[in-house]
Protein backbone atom coordinates (compact mmCIF):
# COMPACT_ATOMS: atom_id res chain seq x y z
CA UNK A 1 0.00 0.00 0.00
CA UNK A 2 0.85 3.58 0.07
CA UNK A 3 3.07 4.62 2.52
CA UNK A 4 5.38 8.12 3.15
CA UNK A 5 8.87 8.02 5.38
CA UNK A 6 10.43 10.90 6.27
CA UNK A 7 13.46 11.25 8.40
CA UNK A 8 13.90 10.68 11.81
CA UNK A 9 14.08 13.56 14.21
CA UNK A 10 14.35 15.32 16.61
CA UNK A 11 16.62 17.72 14.32
CA UNK A 12 18.16 20.59 15.95
CA UNK A 13 18.74 23.84 14.97
CA UNK A 14 20.23 27.61 15.61
CA UNK A 15 18.15 30.13 14.81
CA UNK A 16 18.89 31.02 11.19
CA UNK A 17 20.49 27.59 10.24
CA UNK A 18 18.75 25.56 6.67
CA UNK A 19 16.71 23.32 7.21
CA UNK A 20 15.67 20.54 5.22
CA UNK A 21 13.91 17.45 6.43
CA UNK A 22 13.36 14.36 3.66
CA UNK A 23 10.54 12.73 2.72
CA UNK A 24 10.00 10.28 0.03
CA UNK A 25 6.53 8.06 -0.64
CA UNK A 26 5.11 5.07 -2.30
CA UNK A 27 2.70 5.11 -4.30
CA UNK A 28 0.45 3.03 -6.77
CA UNK A 29 -0.92 6.07 -8.87
CA UNK A 30 -0.03 9.84 -8.84
CA UNK A 31 -0.56 11.65 -5.16
CA UNK A 32 -1.00 14.93 -3.64
CA UNK A 33 1.68 15.80 -1.48
CA UNK A 34 0.97 17.87 1.43
CA UNK A 35 3.74 19.40 4.61
CA UNK A 36 1.90 19.64 7.70
CA UNK A 37 3.04 21.39 10.92
CA UNK A 38 2.00 20.81 14.24
CA UNK A 39 2.92 23.37 16.91
CA UNK A 40 3.06 21.98 20.82
CA UNK A 41 -0.86 21.63 21.94
CA UNK A 42 -2.30 22.33 18.57
CA UNK A 43 -3.87 20.59 15.45
CA UNK A 44 -2.40 19.94 12.30
CA UNK A 45 -2.26 22.75 9.85
CA UNK A 46 -1.26 22.99 6.43
CA UNK A 47 1.96 24.43 5.81
CA UNK A 48 2.16 23.78 1.65
CA UNK A 49 1.03 21.13 -0.68
CA UNK A 50 1.95 20.32 -4.43
CA UNK A 51 -0.84 18.03 -6.63
CA UNK A 52 1.71 17.16 -9.83
CA UNK A 53 5.28 16.42 -10.70
CA UNK A 54 7.31 19.41 -10.63
CA UNK A 55 5.28 21.57 -8.94
CA UNK A 56 6.42 23.85 -6.10
CA UNK A 57 4.57 24.49 -2.86
CA UNK A 58 5.59 27.18 -0.85
CA UNK A 59 4.46 28.94 2.63
CA UNK A 60 6.30 30.97 5.15
CA UNK A 61 9.44 30.69 3.67
CA UNK A 62 9.21 26.51 3.35
CA UNK A 63 9.29 25.21 0.30
CA UNK A 64 9.13 21.60 -1.19
CA UNK A 65 8.78 20.06 -4.87
CA UNK A 66 7.24 17.09 -5.67
CA UNK A 67 10.01 14.59 -7.63
CA UNK A 68 8.14 12.12 -9.87
CA UNK A 69 11.83 10.43 -10.49
CA UNK A 70 12.89 10.44 -6.96
CA UNK A 71 9.70 9.85 -5.36
CA UNK A 72 10.31 12.81 -2.98
CA UNK A 73 8.91 16.02 -1.00
CA UNK A 74 11.66 17.41 0.76
CA UNK A 75 11.00 20.38 2.67
CA UNK A 76 13.16 23.21 2.84
CA UNK A 77 13.76 26.56 4.87
CA UNK A 78 16.83 28.86 3.95
CA UNK A 79 16.37 30.65 7.66
CA UNK A 80 14.70 28.94 10.54
CA UNK A 81 13.41 30.84 13.32
CA UNK A 82 12.91 29.58 16.73
CA UNK A 83 8.92 30.15 16.40
CA UNK A 84 9.04 27.34 14.04
CA UNK A 85 9.87 24.87 16.18
CA UNK A 86 7.09 22.16 16.10
CA UNK A 87 6.49 18.45 14.51
CA UNK A 88 6.44 18.46 10.36
CA UNK A 89 4.72 15.72 8.69
CA UNK A 90 4.70 14.84 5.35
CA UNK A 91 1.59 13.27 3.92
CA UNK A 92 0.44 12.14 0.77
CA UNK A 93 -3.46 11.80 -0.80
CA UNK A 94 -4.78 9.39 -3.79
CA UNK A 95 -7.65 11.63 -3.71
CA UNK A 96 -10.38 9.50 -4.27
CA UNK A 97 -13.47 10.27 -1.88
CA UNK A 98 -13.41 8.89 1.42
CA UNK A 99 -9.69 7.84 0.89
CA UNK A 100 -7.62 9.21 4.13
CA UNK A 101 -4.26 11.18 3.87
CA UNK A 102 -1.52 9.07 5.06
CA UNK A 103 1.39 10.44 7.07
CA UNK A 104 5.01 9.78 8.07
CA UNK A 105 5.95 8.98 11.34
CA UNK A 106 7.02 13.21 12.31
CA UNK A 107 9.95 15.36 12.40
CA UNK A 108 10.68 17.14 15.84
CA UNK A 109 12.08 20.52 14.63
CA UNK A 110 13.97 22.37 17.70
CA UNK A 111 15.25 25.97 16.81
CA UNK A 112 17.58 27.31 19.37
CA UNK A 113 18.31 31.51 19.39
CA UNK B 1 -15.47 30.85 13.08
CA UNK B 2 -13.60 27.59 14.04
CA UNK B 3 -13.89 25.22 10.58
CA UNK B 4 -13.36 22.05 12.36
CA UNK B 5 -14.21 21.88 16.19
CA UNK B 6 -14.05 18.71 18.58
CA UNK B 7 -15.07 18.66 21.92
CA UNK B 8 -14.00 18.45 24.77
CA UNK B 9 -10.41 19.11 24.57
CA UNK B 10 -9.45 17.38 27.55
CA UNK B 11 -10.72 14.35 28.62
CA UNK B 12 -9.91 12.07 32.06
CA UNK B 13 -11.62 9.33 32.84
CA UNK B 14 -10.98 5.71 34.46
CA UNK B 15 -11.00 2.35 32.85
CA UNK B 16 -14.03 0.78 32.33
CA UNK B 17 -16.30 4.03 31.61
CA UNK B 18 -17.66 4.63 28.09
CA UNK B 19 -16.89 8.40 26.76
CA UNK B 20 -18.01 9.83 23.16
CA UNK B 21 -16.27 13.21 21.48
CA UNK B 22 -18.18 15.44 19.42
CA UNK B 23 -16.95 16.72 16.16
CA UNK B 24 -18.43 19.61 13.93
CA UNK B 25 -17.10 21.32 10.22
CA UNK B 26 -18.68 24.26 8.72
CA UNK B 27 -16.40 24.08 5.26
CA UNK B 28 -19.40 21.98 3.92
CA UNK B 29 -17.10 18.91 3.17
CA UNK B 30 -18.40 16.11 2.30
CA UNK B 31 -15.56 13.60 4.19
CA UNK B 32 -14.79 13.55 8.00
CA UNK B 33 -12.15 11.65 9.41
CA UNK B 34 -11.28 10.74 12.89
CA UNK B 35 -7.20 10.16 13.14
CA UNK B 36 -4.82 8.59 16.82
CA UNK B 37 -1.91 10.19 17.92
CA UNK B 38 0.00 7.92 20.40
CA UNK B 39 2.60 9.67 22.27
CA UNK B 40 5.10 9.44 19.11
CA UNK B 41 3.34 11.43 17.39
CA UNK B 42 2.19 9.16 15.00
CA UNK B 43 -0.90 9.38 13.19
CA UNK B 44 -3.41 7.03 12.03
CA UNK B 45 -6.43 6.88 10.69
CA UNK B 46 -9.20 5.42 12.22
CA UNK B 47 -12.16 5.82 10.74
CA UNK B 48 -13.37 7.68 7.31
CA UNK B 49 -17.03 9.22 6.03
CA UNK B 50 -18.14 10.48 3.19
CA UNK B 51 -21.60 11.48 2.93
CA UNK B 52 -22.59 10.01 6.18
CA UNK B 53 -21.36 6.75 4.82
CA UNK B 54 -18.45 4.74 6.38
CA UNK B 55 -15.89 4.70 3.72
CA UNK B 56 -12.86 3.16 6.06
CA UNK B 57 -12.63 1.32 9.03
CA UNK B 58 -9.09 0.57 10.03
CA UNK B 59 -8.37 -2.14 12.35
CA UNK B 60 -9.62 -0.53 15.56
CA UNK B 61 -11.25 -2.73 18.29
CA UNK B 62 -15.16 -3.16 18.11
CA UNK B 63 -15.19 -0.22 21.16
CA UNK B 64 -15.01 2.22 19.05
CA UNK B 65 -18.23 3.29 17.34
CA UNK B 66 -17.98 6.38 15.35
CA UNK B 67 -21.37 7.74 14.03
CA UNK B 68 -22.18 10.29 11.57
CA UNK B 69 -26.14 11.85 11.72
CA UNK B 70 -24.99 14.43 9.38
CA UNK B 71 -22.52 15.64 7.32
CA UNK B 72 -21.60 18.39 9.21
CA UNK B 73 -20.92 16.14 12.42
CA UNK B 74 -18.51 13.11 13.28
CA UNK B 75 -18.53 12.02 16.80
CA UNK B 76 -16.61 8.93 17.85
CA UNK B 77 -17.72 6.80 20.79
CA UNK B 78 -15.67 4.75 23.03
CA UNK B 79 -16.98 1.43 25.52
CA UNK B 80 -14.71 0.09 28.19
CA UNK B 81 -11.77 2.35 28.09
CA UNK B 82 -8.21 0.70 28.76
CA UNK B 83 -5.33 2.36 29.29
CA UNK B 84 -4.12 2.03 26.14
CA UNK B 85 -6.50 4.57 24.39
CA UNK B 86 -4.82 7.19 26.49
CA UNK B 87 -3.65 9.37 23.17
CA UNK B 88 -4.80 12.60 21.28
CA UNK B 89 -7.69 11.78 19.14
CA UNK B 90 -8.23 14.46 15.72
CA UNK B 91 -11.21 14.87 13.46
CA UNK B 92 -10.38 16.20 10.30
CA UNK B 93 -12.50 16.97 7.13
CA UNK B 94 -11.59 17.18 3.80
CA UNK B 95 -13.16 17.89 0.25
CA UNK B 96 -12.43 14.32 -0.43
CA UNK B 97 -11.04 15.24 -4.34
CA UNK B 98 -7.34 14.95 -5.16
CA UNK B 99 -6.25 18.84 -4.52
CA UNK B 100 -8.21 19.27 -1.16
CA UNK B 101 -6.31 18.99 1.87
CA UNK B 102 -7.86 17.95 5.17
CA UNK B 103 -8.56 20.26 7.77
CA UNK B 104 -8.27 19.38 11.92
CA UNK B 105 -9.69 20.32 15.07
CA UNK B 106 -7.38 21.08 17.94
CA UNK B 107 -7.63 17.32 19.47
CA UNK B 108 -8.93 15.77 22.21
CA UNK B 109 -6.47 14.51 24.87
CA UNK B 110 -7.65 11.79 26.44
CA UNK B 111 -6.33 10.00 29.34
CA UNK B 112 -7.16 6.67 30.74
CA UNK B 113 -6.63 5.98 34.65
Amino acid sequence: GDSVTQMEGPVTLSEEAFLTINCTYTATGYPSLFWYVQYPGEGLQLLLKATKADDKGSNKGFEATYRKETTSFHLEKGSVQVSDSAVYFCALSEGKAGTALIFGKGTTLSVSS
Amino acid sequence: DTAVSQTPKYLVTQMGNDKSIKCEQNLGHDTMYWYKQDSKKFLKIMFSYNNKELIINETVPNRFSPKSPDKAHLNLHINSLELGDSAVYFCASGGGGRNTEAFFGQGTRLTVV
